[in-house]
């Protein structure tokens, strides 16, 4: 079955923009996160949906945001951008197990590498 | 606070021989641990999970081990393989967290041929 998708793989902005990124997940999941990767700070959690509903939070300003849809696809987008939004973001889906008897599986799709200038 | 922790930032293997990735974590409340191969610019690779309740669990070639009493777990590849050379993670997913996984530093795996 096909993999976690995500659109565009490339983006250049300038600074103040706004950018939205957009994940398609893996067909039958239905938790979708975000990450942030940059050199310094490594994959970083950015935040994680639900059947549509944001379930938890990284530590982000509240220039990042998110949104999931009833298909399970998910957009971020960040707002009035600084140079320092400059990183590959990553989604990611899991089969949200949430035994400990089973197996729990999160993969991730390609990135979307950002940059900031 | 580093609650997941991958001391050694290298590791050389020649080719044919055991890798052997280790990973030292804090928080107890971890439910399921992972382990991820990345290259640079793309994204990690899922390669195989394991269960807190659990301690060894195997898919092929590789094969994870948990030792909850001293918070440690290791990657077991054999045989290394070329390809194999990327940077590995390990990841601690907390169900009370729901999807969050926090990663470790990653060691980078080089196979010498």
């Amino acid at each position: 079955k096909a993999g976690v998708t995500q659109t565009p793989r490339y983006l250049i902005k300038t600074r103040g923009q706004q950018v939205t990124l957009s994940c398609s997940p893996i067909s039958g999941h239905r938790s979708v996160s975000w990450y942030q990767q940059t050199p310094g700070q490594g994959l970083q959690f950015l935040f994680e949906y639900f059947s549509e509903t944001q379930r938890n939070k990284g530590n982000f300003p509240g220039r990042f945001s998110g949104r999931q849809f009833s298909n399970s696809r998910s957009e971020m987008n960040v707002s009035t951008l600084e140079l320092g939004d400059s990183a590959l973001y990553l989604c990611a889906s899991s089969n949200a197990n949430l035994g400990l008897t089973g197996t729990y599986e999160q993969y991730f799709g390609p990135g979307t590498r950002l940059t900031v200038t | 606070d580093q609650q997941v922790k991958q001391n050694s930032p290298s590791l050389s293997v020649q080719e044919g021989r055991i890798s052997i990735l280790n990973c030292d974590y804090t928080n107890s409340m971890f439910d399921y641990f992972l382990w991820y191969k990345k290259y640079p610019a793309e994204g990690p690779t899922f390669l195989i999970s394991i269960s807190s309740i659990k301690d060894k669990n195997e898919d092929g070639r590789f094969t994870v081990f948990l030792n909850k009493s001293a918070k440690h777990l290791s990657l077991h590849i054999v045989p290394s393989q070329p390809g194999d050379s990327a940077v590995y993670f390990c990841a601690g997913l907390s169900f009370f967290g729901n999807e969050k996984l926090t990663f470790g530093t990653g060691t980078r795996l080089t196979i010498i041929p």
